[in-house]
């Protein structure tokens, strides 16, 4: 199957600083680009979709001031949580979609802020 | 997009086939309905995918009505290795590149026993 990357796979940072989290289609272009959100124990949040070369479009309820989504190329997204506080933490995951209809997982960033 | 009704636990054992059904009364013509797999601190895995009747692969099986309005995962022969959460999903599947917005319920956690 098709192979999603993320990295970092987990990442602690001081409260107010910024954190990227990069998600890569490794073997397929991906059209469209998914970000997710699970806290512990809950199901997962979808947060935003993007496609390659235009604007995210986010969920009711997601700041996109403060998730800043960006998907510059059919290979690459971007997820970058500014101005983190301690209740950003959680599981961030991305998904990808080329030509097929399902979408492939990324393995998941493990986000902590201090 | 149609709302999924899943148990929310399930038990078995080693050996014996898993059977996980799902409602989505609101499913729409052109939704298909997908299963996924999750482990903890992973991304979801897609286990399969089906529009209508009979769907089977490597992994598992999916069993679709007539009507659409549910649909059943079947897994043979669980292991230990199968313990996870199950997400039923229904969205649009159709090929053709259109955005395939999949929206999580709270899955079912199968828990297989030795």
């Amino acid at each position: 199957g098709a192979v999603v990357s993320q990295h970092p796979s987990r990442v602690i940072c001081k409260s107010g600083t910024s954190v990227k989290i990069e998600c890569r289609s490794l073997d397929f272009q991906a059209t469209t680009m998914f970000w997710y959100r699970q806290f512990p124990k809950k199901s997962l949040m979808l947060m935003a979709t993007s496609n390659e070369g235009s604007k995210a479009t986010y969920e009711q309820g997601v700041e996109k001031d403060k998730f800043l989504i960006n998907h510059a190329s059919l290979t690459l997204s971007t997820l970058t949580v500014t101005s983190a506080h301690p209740e950003d933490s959680s599981f961030y995951i991305c998904s990808a979609r080329g030509t097929f209809p399902e979408q492939y997982f990324g393995p998941g960033t493990r986000l902590t802020v201090t | 997009l149609a709302k999924t009704t899943q148990p929310i636990s399930m038990d078995s054992y080693e050996g014996q086939e898993v059977n996980i059904t799902c409602s989505h009364n609101n499913i729409a013509t052109n939704d298909y309905i997908t299963w996924y797999q999750q482990f903890p601190s992973q991304g979801p895995r897609f286990i399969i995918q089906g529009y209508k009747t009979k769907v089977t692969n490597e992994v598992a099986s999916l069993f679709i009505p007539a009507d659409r309005k549910s649909s059943t995962l079947s897994l043979p022969r669980v292991s230990l290795s199968d313990t996870a959460v199950y997400y039923c999903l229904v969205g649009e599947g159709n090929y053709g590149g259109a955005t395939n917005k999949l929206i999580f319920g709270t899955g079912t956690l199968l828990a297989v026993q030795p």
